[in-house]
């Protein structure tokens, strides 16, 4: 069946530092995979997409690229802030969920001054 | 204007109860969805309805019962609250024919079992 690995956390990193948070992915067919964020006390809003191998989607300095290859869609970016403190969700659409999401189970990152 | 809302925010109650989580979307989408957040942010889909009919229903005790009186509208009844139940509850929606799957949430509900 359909699923989704990412790395777990918690990850603690300092202002500025380089972030990965890791994704993989099984799926039958082509999905799309999402990165959403969960910022505390709030519900989960997509931060990212790619439809389609070799596509990089990006949003808020955060960026992933699609890796048929290695079936992975690591998200990263280069200069962390105290704002990026949060839970952040990898997850995959495909037709063989019937267009559903499929969520990992979610890295917190904390992002110290 | 909030797109997908969910009341109450907050629920505190006693173990036995039954209580309500109302849902409610003005994006025009299909399909609405129920999620369970447990304590350790783990994301659970429960149930999903596509212009008012049931089309996902997971391993969850009967005792928790979705209702959609209008597409716009998925509510969701537990009844005999357990301490279990204790969790914070997303609603979610999206439009079938898109081609992306991206799910809109609201900002979820917090259900304390006493």
């Amino acid at each position: 069946g359909n699923s989704v690995t990412q790395m777990e956390g918690p990850v603690t990193l300092s202002e500025e530092a380089f972030l990965t948070i890791n994704c993989t992915y099984t799926a039958t067919g082509y999905p799309s995979l999402f990165w959403y964020v969960q910022y505390p006390g709030e519900g989960l809003q997509l931060l990212l997409k790619a439809t389609k191998a070799d596509d990089k989607g990006s949003n808020k300095g955060f960026e992933a690229t699609y890796r048929k290859e290695t079936t992975s869609f690591h998200l990263e970016k280069g200069s962390v802030q105290v704002s990026d403190s949060a839970v952040y969700f990898c997850a995959l659409s495909d037709r063989g969920s019937q267009g559903n999401l499929i969520f990992g189970k979610g890295t917190k990152l904390s992002v110290k001054p | 204007d909030t797109a997908v809302s969910q009341t109450p925010k907050y629920l505190v109650t006693q173990m036995g109860n039954d209580k309500s989580i109302k849902c409610e979307q003005n994006l025009g989408h299909d399909t609405m969805y129920w999620y369970k957040q447990d304590s350790k942010k783990f994301l659970k889909i429960m149930f999903s309805y596509n212009n008012k009919e049931l089309i996902i229903n997971e391993t969850v005790p009967n005792r928790f019962s979705p209702k959609s009186p209008d597409k716009a509208h998925l509510n969701l009844h537990i009844n005999s609250l357990e301490l279990g139940d204790s969790a914070v509850y997303f609603c979610a929606s999206r439009n079938s024919g898109g081609n992306t799957g991206e799910l809109f949430f609201g900002e979820g509900s917090r259900l304390t079992v006493l």
